[in-house]
């Protein structure tokens, strides 16, 4: 079965890098889009990024345009999130996702647990 | 950018009653809307997508309908498990995919 297992989580100082991973297991990881989706503390859904499943394209909220970056390792099955200049608005449960079908972009069918990033000084 | 609007914000259903739960979108995402469920420390869990296809594993009792900028999620006769917050995405036009801000389900 699909399983995305989120880790890298913890507490980071306003400004201060963290970079997230999410290991992905139970399906073939290169075909598939993947979405980095983040929840704040007793808030809704916020989508954050997007990565096509070869790599080559990546989308990203406007709130973390410029600051955070998304990777993958097909050969690992491993997906990445590198966040720069967090801020105190960054506190968030981040979730990985994979799209729904592969070589597309679709909605999230499966989630990880989640990594809770705390930024705070 | 598309914003969702999710209502009620709360809304209080005895067990085995019905619940509607609206979503509206600021223009047309056409038929790709999808629902998602989540309980307190779990992560969101797929319910719906193409805007009334149940996804694998969802019972029947769940359904979804509407298209363009208008859609309802109903859940025919509630269950102990269902209560719940329950929010919709559109990925019609992205980016960004946006959710709706939720609708909390809570047990009457």
């Amino acid at each position: 079965q699909v399983q995305l297992v989120e880790s890298g989580g913890g507490v980071v100082q306003p400004g201060r890098s963290l970079r997230l991973s999410c290991a992905a297991s139970g399906f073939t990881f290169r075909n598939y889009a993947m979405h980095w989706v983040r929840q704040a503390p007793g808030k809704g859904l916020e989508w954050v990024t997007v990565i096509s499943y070869d790599g080559s394209n990546k989308y990203y909220a406007d709130s973390v345009k410029g600051r955070f970056t998304i990777s993958r390792d097909n050969s690992k099955n491993m997906l990445f999130l590198q966040m720069n200049s967090l801020r105190a608005e960054d506190t968030a449960v981040y979730y990985c996702a994979r799209d729904a079908l592969d070589s597309g972009f679709y909605y999230s069918a499966f989630w990880g647990q989640g990594t809770l990033i705390t930024v705070s000084s | 950018e598309i914003v969702m609007t999710q209502s009620p914000a709360t809304l209080s259903v005895s067990p085995g009653e019905r619940a509607t739960l609206s979503c509206r979108a600021s223009q047309s995402a056409s038929s790709n809307l999808a629902w998602y469920q989540q309980k307190p420390g779990q992560a969101p869990r797929l319910l719906i997508y193409g805007a009334s296809t149940r996804a694998t594993g969802v019972p029947a009792r769940f359904s979804g309908s509407g298209s363009g900028t208008e859609f309802t999620l109903t859940i025919s006769s509630l269950q102990s498990e269902d209560f719940a917050v329950y929010y919709c995405q559109q990925y019609n036009n992205w980016p960004p995919y946006t959710f709706g801000q939720g609708t909390k389900l809570e047990i009457k």
